[in-house]
């Protein structure tokens, strides 16, 4: 399996632009979760879905940011409009069903993300 | 959540063992322990987890004390490849959260030649 594939894997935005990050989960994997690392505030949970549906967004900084999942295939992370604070890497990750809190979650390479 | 402590940092020559203790004396009798690394520039990676037993994988070894307020990840052998900062995370068994993971600072591990 290719594993989670995040794109774009480096983007440089002007502040006020809109910022669309995108990622695949590992085929028949029904959760997906999005994580923002800083130096800062290292690795926080921003929102997560599962069968597409999402189920925790109180991780979601501001109405600035959205995510949807429109299939099981595909998830989007929206930023508009963005602002130098949200310089960030963007983790994109996936777990597959059954074995609760016993499952492994797998990361994407992360979208690196810069404001200027 | 029930939380964990770890150190900030550890050091360790290559070849030699590594023992990475985790403390987390508020684990309720469903938490699940898990560790997760992060090399540098990439994502977190899963290395074992465990619930009450000690587990053994190809990367590593997890003890977990009789009492489970703490555990120890082992490195066998640690290679250059092992630097990398290592998370100790409790994951409820029954949840309505989705079985996210919560990262805190973990331990940061330099290996050197």
């Amino acid at each position: 399996d290719a594993g989670v594939i995040q794109s774009p894997r480096h983007e440089v935005t002007e502040m006020g632009q809109e910022v669309t990050l995108r990622c695949k989960p590992i085929s028949g994997h029904d959760y997906l979760f999005w994580y923002r690392q800083t130096m800062m505030r290292g690795l926080e949970l921003l929102i997560y879905f599962n069968n597409n549906v999402p189920i925790d967004d109180s991780g979601m900084p501001e109405d600035r940011f959205s995510a949807k999942m429109p299939n099981a295939s595909f998830s989007t992370l929206k930023i508009q409009p963005s602002e130098p604070r949200d310089s960030a890497v963007y983790f994109c990750a996936s777990s597959p069903p059954g074995q609760g809190a016993g499952n492994t979650i797998y990361f994407g390479e992360g979208s690196w993300l810069t404001v200027v | 959540d029930a939380k964990t402590t770890q150190p900030n940092s550890m050091e360790s020559n290559e070849e030699e063992p590594v023992h990475l203790p985790c403390n987390h004396s508020t684990i309720s009798g469903t938490d699940y322990i898990h560790w997760y690394r992060q090399l540098p520039s990439q994502g977190p990676e899963y290395v074992i987890h465990g619930l009450t037993s000690n587990v053994n994988n190809r990367m590593a070894s997890l003890a977990i004390a009789e009492d489970r307020k703490s555990s120890t990840l082992i490195l066998h052998r640690a290679t250059l490849r092992d630097a990398a900062v290592y998370y100790c995370i409790l994951r409820a068994g029954y949840s309505n959260s989705g079985y996210a993971l919560n990262f805190g600072k973990g331990t940061s591990l330099l290996v050197t030649p």
